[in-house]
């Protein structure tokens, strides 16, 4: 199957600061997506990007296909940004079915 | 994008007891997905729904411990049977709201002692 790593595992930050969150996979996709789970635990789709560039407020994502990762960046951080963040993809020959990778734990700090 | 709904949202149940878990959509859709997400770990597929057909189990899922329903395009059922603590999970539902970008829904919060 396909692998699917997250970096940092855990980031600590003030209020305020910018991070950015990694995602590397081992294969070809036709799906990338980043999602958060907040401390309910839900899972909140954040970008659907197999490739390219996307910003949607304080976040964007970029993902290069052809070297197979992606990167999240997070600005001017809140403590709402506070929870997990998964990349998952989707293999190309394996349908639907995502995988997902271990996640970053991000915690912002008042 | 689907608006998902589960039932329950959360449960406690006693070891040896089934719970069954409901999902629902606003929409017609083609592909139902369950997945399971023990504590502090990431999510897992179980398996794959699909109207008119039995469910694909993954590796490492069996169906006569997860049977799964898919009477119609807008609902399925998981059922996790014969429990014991390490089932103790959040079990969440999705669905593909465009060629292969998924939609998740509130998931199901299960405890079991």
């Amino acid at each position: 199957g396909i692998q699917v790593e997250q970096s940092p595992p855990d980031l600590i930050l003030q209020e305020g600061a910018n991070s950015t969150l990694r995602c590397n996979f081992s294969d070809s996709v036709n799906n990338l997506q980043w999602f958060h789970q907040n401390p309910w635990g839900q899972l909140i789709n954040l970008f659907y990007i197999p490739s390219g560039t996307k910003q949607n407020g304080r976040l964007s994502a970029t993902t290069v296909a052809t070297e197979r990762y992606s990167l999240l960046y997070i600005s001017s951080s809140q403590t709402t940004d506070s929870g997990v963040y998964f990349c998952a993809v989707v293999k190309k020959t394996s349908g639907s079915r995502l995988t997902f990778g271990e996640g970053t734990q991000l915690t912002v700090n008042p | 994008s689907a608006v998902i709904s589960q039932k329950p949202s959360r449960d406690i149940c006693q070891r040896g007891t089934s719970l069954t878990i409901q999902c629902q959509v606003d929409s017609q859709v083609t592909m139902m997905f369950w997945y399971r997400q023990q504590p502090g770990q990431s999510l897992t597929l179980i398996a794959t729904a699909n109207q008119g057909s039995e469910a694909t189990y993954e590796s490492g899922f069996v169906i006569d411990k997860f049977p799964i329903s898919r009477p119609n395009l807008t609902f399925s059922t998981l059922t996790v049977s014969n429990m014991s603590p390490e089932d103790s999970s959040i079990y969440l539902c999705s669905v593909t709201g465009g060629p292969y970008e998924q939609y998740f829904g509130p998931g199901t919060r299960l405890t079991v002692t």
